[in-house]
C-alpha cells in the first residue's frame, strides 16, 4: 500500500519568509509526528498528534513553528518567519495508532533557508 | 531526564563478520523498543521492533532485549556492504513517550 508522502521534497526559501511543509500519513494510521534532522544529527521531535486528542507540542523549538492535522488524515508543518538555523531536512511519520506502536516516515523535505 | 544511549561509533566491521549494535536506556519502565536503519540522504526505515524479554529473529537481523540489565542490542549477520547505514535505536518510556537514540554509523569493509 501506499507509504507517507510529504510534499515538497526540497524547499528554498529566503530567511524571513514562511514556509508550508505537507505530510499524508499511511491511510487508517491515527498518530502522526513530525521530526526535524539537521545534517549529521539525530531526530529532534518536534510534534506528535494522536486521533482527536491534543496535540503534544512541547518538541516545537519556537513559537514561529506550528502544525495542524485535519482529522486523522493530512497534516501541515509551518514555519514563519524563517532564520537560518531552520535549515534541516523535515521528516514525518505516522503509526497505527500511540507512539508504542511502529513508526513509519516519509522520505522528508529538505528546507533551505538561504 | 530519560534516555536512549547508542555509541555514535563509526562502527567498522569486515564483510561476512557480525555487527553487534548496542543500546541502553535509563526508564526501567521502557516498554517498546524498535531498530531503524537510515542511509545517508534518506530517511529511517524500520526494521525491527522488540517488546519481550530475549531475542527475535529476523532474516540476517536479530533484536535481543534484557529489561533486567536495560539494554537492547541489533546483531546481523554475514555483513554486507549494503548495511553500512546509521542504525538508530528508540524505545518508550514508562509514559509511553518513544525516546531516539542518537544512532549509531556502521562500515561494513569490503
Amino acid at each position: 500500500g501506499a507509504g507517507v508522502s510529504q510534499s515538497p521534497s526540497n524547499k528554498v526559501t529566503e530567511k524571513g519568509k514562511d514556509v508550508e511543509l505537507r505530510c499524508d500519513p499511511i491511510s487508517g494510521h491515527t498518530a502522526l509526528y513530525w521530526y526535524r534532522q539537521r545534517l549529521g544529527q539525530g531526530l529532534e521531535f518536534l510534534i506528535y498528534f494522536q486521533g482527536n486528542s491534543a496535540p503534544d507540542k512541547s518538541g516545537l523549538p519556537s513559537d514561529r513553528f506550528s502544525a495542524e492535522r485535519t482529522g486523522e488524515s493530512v497534516s501541515t508543518l509551518t514555519i514563519q518567519r524563517t532564520q537560518q538555523e531552520d535549515s534541516a531536512v523535515y521528516l514525518c511519520a505516522s503509526s497505527l495508532a500511540g507512539q508504542s506502536y511502529e513508526q513509519y516516515f516519509g522520505p522528508g523535505t529538505r528546507l533551505t533557508v538561504t | 531526564q530519560k534516555e536512549v544511549e547508542q555509541n555514535s561509533g563509526p562502527l567498522s566491521v569486515p564483510e561476512g563478520a557480525i555487527a553487534s549494535l548496542n543500546c541502553t536506556y535509563s526508564d526501567r519502565g521502557s516498554q517498546s523498543f524498535f531498530w531503524y536503519r537510515q542511509y545517508s540522504g534518506k530517511s529511517p526505515e524500520l526494521i525491527m521492533s522488540i517488546y519481550s524479554n530475549g531475542d527475535k529473529e529476523d532474516g540476517r537481523f536479530t533484536a535481543q532485549l534484557n529489561k533486567a540489565s536495560q539494554y537492547v542490542s541489533l546483531l546481523i549477520r554475514d555483513s554486507q556492504p549494503s548495511d553500512s547505514a546509521t542504525y538508530l535505536c528508540a524505545g518508550t518510556d514508562s509514559n509511553y513517550q518513544l525516546i531516539w537514540g542518537a544512532g549509531t554509523k556502521l562500515i561494513i569493509k569490503p
